[in-house]
């Protein structure tokens, strides 16, 4: 029930394409999921986040569209760019201030993307 | 830069040893959270500390243990070291407990020989 699965595992997109990322949840009691954007030898780095009382949240080339009854939740970026190849992880958490409630991302397995000029 | 310090970055070191890795939270963040990278599981949630407390523990191996000290800063104990520890150790902080975004360092790198 803690599982956050994503796909695809890598995806490759021409310059000005746009790139999409899947990911899917199972526990209901997350109220908070944003994406990662990580470069080699980097850390992962927030780029954009969404909570569960909003179906889309766009930042720039950067959109989240939120699907609460499928738990689903995808990542879009419009007009992609080589910039923007690093790999992508979306997470889940549960925050607040219930008992229990610690804020630890679970993350999903990343998907590598390659935008090809 | 995310504003939070790990060291060592890279570490070499053999199986049976122990080794240590230090992470100096943003200023004013109370929360540190140790993940594990990997290429075959992903990031994988270690253990939190918050304000010198333990408050989570993830799929942390017995072998391993950390702590958070009074100035927040935070080490992670790594011993008996197996083959299968190599990986990417990243701490991340934020400022309460819960809420709020998770910044994370560059990582600590970790070859077992």
């Amino acid at each position: 029930q803690q599982q956050v699965k994503q796909s695809p595992q890598s995806l490759i997109v021409q310059k000005g394409g746009i790139s999409i990322i899947n990911c899917a949840y199972e526990n209901t009691a997350f109220d908070y999921f944003p994406w990662y954007q990580q470069f080699p030898g980097k850390g992962p780095a927030l780029l954009i986040a969404i909570r569960p009382d909003v179906s889309e949240k766009k930042e720039g080339r950067f959109t989240i569209s939120f699907n609460k009854s499928a738990k689903q939740f995808s990542l879009h970026i419009m007009d992609s760019q080589p910039g923007d190849s690093a790999t992508y992880f979306c997470a889940a958490s549960k925050g607040g201030a219930g008992s229990g409630n610690t804020g630890k991302l679970i993350f999903g397995q990343g998907t590598t993307l390659q935008v090809k000029p | 830069d995310s504003g939070v310090t790990q060291t060592p970055k890279h570490l070499i070191t053999a199986t049976g040893q122990r080794v240590t890795l230090r992470c100096s939270p943003r200023s004013g963040d109370l929360s540190v959270y140790w993940y594990q990278q990997s290429l075959d599981q992903g990031l994988q949630f270690l253990i939190q500390y918050y304000n010198g407390e333990e408050r989570a523990k993830g799929n942390i191996l017995e072998r391993f243990s950390a702590q958070q000290f009074p100035d927040l800063h935070s080490e992670l104990n790594l011993s008996s070291l197996e083959l299968g520890d190599s990986a990417l150790y990243f701490c991340a902080s934020k400022k309460g407990a819960n809420t709020g975004e998770l910044f994370f360092g560059e990582g600590s790198r970790l070859t077992v020989l």
